[in-house]
């Protein structure tokens, strides 16, 4: 199993660009969800999923889609990149929803917007 | 006030040491997470607990629901294990974990 697989690791864009942060899972898991990490303070949820079909909004939601047509993937859609956007990335997935059992992360996407 | 606290954020010791790392929370959990992120790194589940106390190696977990606190432990500490440890709470009734900021340990040789 390669776990929870996110691309790119890097990515630099200009103000107004719009982008595609990809998180796949090879282990059939149901929820999945992405979060960002900034400085001096902890992970903060973006979206959520609890099942293909169904996404929901976390905490920080403005500036960002998600879509999740299959289980296995889970893509972060951001529309008009924005210097605020500039943060680690990171995609986690866990077999029952809401993370009652272990949690699962991606590598991380680091995300610089200029 | 943020609703999960970590205490110390910065904890630099000697190999060799005890280390413990603390978490408290203010609002009801159905499960608490520790998490280990290396320099420029993913994260990695520790563990999970909803009750108790577990043991990986020289990892230890435990936490008191009433107290709504948790410990991390380190025994025999050394340098592979310089990174920063998060706690993650999952909130009861919701499906969602909040984090709290993380604490940076640096183990010297």
């Amino acid at each position: 199993n390669a776990g929870v697989t996110q691309t790119p690791k890097f990515q630099v864009l200009k103000t107004g660009q719009s982008m595609t942060l990809q998180c796949a899972q090879d282990m059939n898991h149901e929820y999945m969800s992405w979060y960002r990490q900034d400085p001096g303070m902890g992970l903060r949820l973006i979206h959520y999923s609890v099942g293909a079909g169904i996404t929901d909004q976390g905490e920080v939601p403005n500036g960002y889609n998600v879509s999740r047509s299959t289980t296995e993937d889970f893509p972060l859609r951001l529309l008009s990149a924005a210097p605020s956007q500039t943060s680690v990335y990171f995609c986690a997935s866990s077999p029952i929803t809401g993370f009652r059992t272990e949690a699962f992360f991606g590598q991380g996407t680091r995300l610089t917007v200029v | 006030k943020n609703e999960v606290e970590q205490s110390p954020q910065n904890l630099t010791a000697q190999e060799g040491e005890f280390i413990t790392i603390n978490c408290s929370y203010s609002v009801g959990i159905s499960a608490l997470h520790w998490l280990q992120q290396h320099p420029g790194g993913g994260i990695v589940s520790l563990f999970m607990l909803s009750s108790g106390k577990k043991k990986h190696g020289r990892l230890i977990a435990t936490i008191n629901i009433q107290e709504k606190h948790s410990s991390l432990h380190i025994t025999a500490s050394h340098p592979r294990d310089s990174a920063v440890y998060i706690c993650a709470v999952m909130v009861g009734g919701a499906q969602k974990l909040v984090f709290g900021q993380g604490t940076r340990l640096t183990i010297n040789p």
